[in-house]
Formats: structure tokens, C-alpha cells, sequence
């Protein structure tokens, strides 16, 4: 089956610093999506992103589907961006997404 | 417009009782998707309809899951019995249907299921 892997599995920073998440896929992409869960366990969609790059605030991603990964990168981190952070790619147009197990950050004060 | 909404947000069971969920999809949305994460793993996939009908349910665990979505509006995911490994967190997503290009799957709160 389609893998997705993320890494890294645990980071904990100090408030301020950046940081680099990545998803590596195994398969080409139809549809990927990044997503943070935060501390009351909802899931936060952040970018939908198959290719290219977007930013949204403090936080952009970058998809290269030619070499199956992406990276959401987080800009002057906050407490409140804590949580887990999941990509999850789509199979086919419409169908299931499968998740990686998630990067869980921490942001310390 | 209201985003995809669930409910209860937490429900606390103990083994061998029912529990049924509820998802409201955005209105207009043909697709609604069931996901769960157990233990803090990865959120898994449960099963996918596509207004009333179920388009693939490969990834529903065994035959205590019944999920129905009568109407092709709303849809209810049931465990009975439930059972301690049941425990975890259940999203509701839904998304468009351009017939086209994929859309953005949008994910309710969860409903934080403990099976006591």
C-alpha cells in the first residue's frame, strides 16, 4: 500500500525558533493536505497542496511531487502551534487519505 | 457556512454498550468520510460515501461498525458492542464533488470516544 512517512516523530522548540516538518510518499500524488491537530484533539487543515508552494501567515509549504515529499515550515514559532502535525495524501480523485503517524511539536514559552 | 460538525464531542461507555455518532457534513458536499485515531497512532481511514451510498468501507474494523448515511445528508457511525480497543477519537470529514479535480477534505471536531 501507499506509505507515508514523516519526520521528524518529536520536536520541541523554544518559542520563536523555526522549523521544518517533511512527509515523504511513496506513490505520486493526487492530493496532499497537511493538517494540525491541536491540544483539544481537532484537526486543523492547513494547506492543501499537490504541488508547488503556499503560505498562510507563518507558516508556507512545498510539495515536489517529482520527488515524492513535502515540507511545511513554521516561522517564529508560537505556544499556541503546538500539537501534532499530520500530512496525508490522497489516493485517487475523492478517495481515502492516508496519514503519516505525525510530527508532535512542542513550543515552549 | 457552517463546517463540518459532530456530535457528541465526548462520550464515555463502558464495554459491551452502544454508542452511535453523528456527522453533519457542509452542506452541498456528496462525500463524507469516517477516519478514527486509537492510541495516539496514525488517523486511519473507516469508510467513504458518496451521498447515500457507501463507495468503500475497506477500512472499517469488523462487523461492530454500521455506519449509514440515509438521505445522503447526515450519517451516523454505531459500535455495538463496544470494546476497550474502540477507544480513541472519531472525525467526520466531507468534500466536494467537482467530477473533475480532488477537493480539500474537511474534518469535524472529533468525537472523543472511552470505552470503559
Amino acid at each position: 500500500g501507499i506509505q507515508v512517512e514523516q519526520s521528524p516523530p518529536d520536536l520541541i522548540l523554544q518559542e520563536g525558533a523555526n522549523s521544518t516538518l517533511r512527509c515523504n510518499f511513496s506513490d505520486s500524488v493526487n492530493n496532499l493536505q497537511w493538517f494540525h491537530q491541536n491540544p483539544w484533539g481537532q484537526l486543523i487543515n492547513l494547506f492543501y497542496i499537490p504541488s508547488g508552494t503556499k503560505q498562510n501567515g507563518r507558516l508556507s509549504a512545498t510539495t515536489v511531487a517529482t520527488e515524492r515529499y513535502s515540507l511545511l515550515y513554521i516561522s517564529s514559532s508560537q505556544t499556541t502551534d503546538s500539537g501534532v502535525y499530520f500530512c496525508a495524501r490522497e489516493e485517487t480523485s475523492g478517495s481515502r487519505l492516508t496519514f503519516g503517524e505525525g510530527t508532535q511539536l512542542t513550543v515552549n514559552p | 457556512e457552517a463546517g463540518v460538525t459532530q456530535f457528541p464531542s465526548h462520550s464515555v461507555i463502558e464495554k459491551g454498550q452502544t454508542v452511535t455518532l453523528r456527522c453533519d457534513p457542509i452542506s452541498g458536499h456528496d462525500n463524507l468520510y469516517w477516519y478514527r485515531r486509537v492510541m495516539g497512532k496514525e488517523i486511519k481511514f473507516l469508510l467513504h460515501f458518496v451521498k447515500e451510498s457507501k463507495q468503500d468501507e475497506s477500512g472499517m474494523p469488523n462487523n461492530r461498525f454500521l455506519a449509514e448515511r440515509t438521505g445522503g445528508t447526515y450519517s451516523t457511525l454505531k459500535v455495538q458492542p463496544a470494546e476497550l480497543e474502540d477507544s480513541g477519537v472519531y472525525f467526520c470529514a466531507s468534500s466536494q464533488d467537482t467530477g473533475m479535480l480532488t477537493d480539500t477534505q474537511y474534518f469535524g471536531p472529533g468525537t472523543r470516544l472511552t470505552v470503559l
